[in-house]
């Protein structure tokens, strides 16, 4: 089984930097995804790690460490729109398919 | 492009009735997925589709079937709905293989079962 743990709640001021953290164990790791769902809404795709280190976009960075178990997702310049929540999911190889498992979620709220 | 619709949005169900949700994507993406999202639970994967023809159960499976007879389609059943299963419930599809492939999600058919 997999297991994928992110805080549940963080909040920030407006124009901060917020880290959320996602640290995982599974076996056959094929990938980790963030994404971004906010209230009432489907989560739409953020960001991909798949090697060690920093990928970044934007406002938006998210890090990866294999031999940890261990990613972040970086907002920099916070906005009031970044509130939401914030999903960190981890693929795997199961059975020759590649299956995205998903930790519970992180919300994020962006105070003024 | 529409992406990956679903139908119905909204639905109340009674104990024990059954009802079919349709999930629909114009990608041409091999992998399909229905998931739940109950508060403070994140996305459950109940089954998953790999190709047309083929399903596979996922992490919560109990209570319903699905089925992929074309592929742009993946239909989620509930033989006999129960309170247990009120959530909402998201499809989403994807492109097979070891690179980004990110998974495209549906609005979301939210499920009451009275």
């Amino acid at each position: 089984g997999q297991n994928i743990d992110q805080p549940t709640e963080m909040t920030a001021t407006e124009g901060a930097i917020v880290q959320i953290n996602c640290t995982y164990q599974t076996s056959g790791f094929n990938g980790l995804f963030w994404y971004q769902q906010h209230a009432g809404e489907a989560p739409t795709f953020l960001s991909y790690n798949v090697l060690d280190g920093l990928e970044e976009k934007g406002r938006f960075s998210s890090f990866l460490s294999r031999s940890k178990g261990y990613s972040y997702l970086l907002l920099k310049e916070l906005q009031m729109k970044d509130s939401a929540s914030y999903l960190c999911a981890v693929r795997s190889v199961t059975g020759g398919s590649y299956i995205p498992t998903f930790g519970r979620g992180t919300s994020l709220i962006v105070h003024p | 492009n529409a992406g990956v619709t679903q139908t119905p949005k909204f639905r109340v169900l009674k104990t024990g009735q059954s009802m079919t949700l349709l999930c629909a994507q114009d990608m041409n993406h091999e992998y399909m997925y229905w998931y739940r999202q109950d508060p403070g639970m994140g996305l459950r994967l109940i089954h998953y589709s790999v190709g047309e023809g083929t399903t596979a159960k996922g992490e919560v499976p109990d209570g319903y079937n699905v089925s992929r007879l074309k592929k742009q389609n993946f239909l989620l059943g509930l033989e006999s709905a129960a309170p247990s299963q009120t959530s909402v419930y998201f499809c989403a599809s994807s492109l097979v293989g070891q690179g980004v492939y990110e998974q495209y999600f549906g609005p979301g058919t939210r499920l009451t079962v009275t």
